[in-house]
């Protein structure tokens, strides 16, 4: 069974500032790997798949690396729209990591 | 424009049953592979079950298997989540997502509002 863990849990940003996100696989996943944003109240959005793929209409602010065990979402500069919690998602049996929330500093 | 409705929620006693309707348009079904998720108030986000676009192949996350049943209707545009023997643990929003392919692979382009089901006494 293939464990996600995120890190940080939180983090606390200004708009306009870089986000950085860690999600770590327990093993190898090559880059099947995909991430989605959440606000409160909505549905989850996909934003990246194939670890680096950005999805149709997502910006450009945000793109995704990595490879195996270790991945990565990045936000370049952030707009008041993207305080949110950040899920990363496995395929095979598919399993979200704990999620990394974003938030006002 | 693509929209999911997710329907039937509610409350129900442990051990009871419930069917979740996802109703969708604006895209062709029968080309969607379709999924349910979940989640508990506070948490993160769970997979709960799969089928393929034909329709031919279910998958289910172990927490539900045996207890839930995925199907779909092409004819109404419509898929299905029947829950029996429910559990507190069930609680959760649930959402119904589609793929646009025949098999899933999880890059979920479109995704209902959600449902909510509580279980409890």
């Amino acid at each position: 069974e293939i464990v996600l863990t995120q890190s940080p849990a939180t983090l606390s940003l200004s708009p306009g500032e870089r986000a950085t996100l860690s999600c770590r696989a327990s093993q190898s996943i090559s880059t099947d790997l995909a991430w989605y944003q959440q606000k409160p109240g909505q549905a989850p959005r996909l934003l990246i798949y194939t670890a680096s793929s950005r999805f149709t209409g997502i910006p450009a602010r945000f793109s995704g690396s990595g490879s195996g065990t270790d991945f990565t979402l990045t936000i370049s500069t952030l707009e008041p729209e993207d305080f949110a919690v950040y899920y990363c998602l496995q395929r095979g049996k598919p399993r979200f990591g704990p999620g990394t929330k974003v938030d006002i500093k | 424009e693509v929209q999911l409705l997710e329907s039937g929620g509610g409350l129900v006693q442990p051990g009871g049953s419930l069917r979740l309707s996802c109703a969708a348009s604006g895209l062709t079904f029968s080309s969607c592979a379709m999924s349910w998720f979940r989640q508990a108030p506070g948490k993160g986000l769970e997979w709960v079950s799969s089928i393929t676009g034909s329709g031919g192949s279910t998958y289910y996350a172990d927490s539900v298997k045996g207890r839930f049943t995925i199907s779909r209707d092409s004819s109404k545009s419509t898929m299905y989540l029947q829950m029996n023997s429910l559990r507190v643990e069930d609680t959760a929003v649930y959402y119904c997502a589609a793929e646009p392919r025949d098999r899933p692979i999880y890059y979920l382009d479109y995704w209902g509002q959600g449902t909510l089901v509580t279980v409890s006494s």
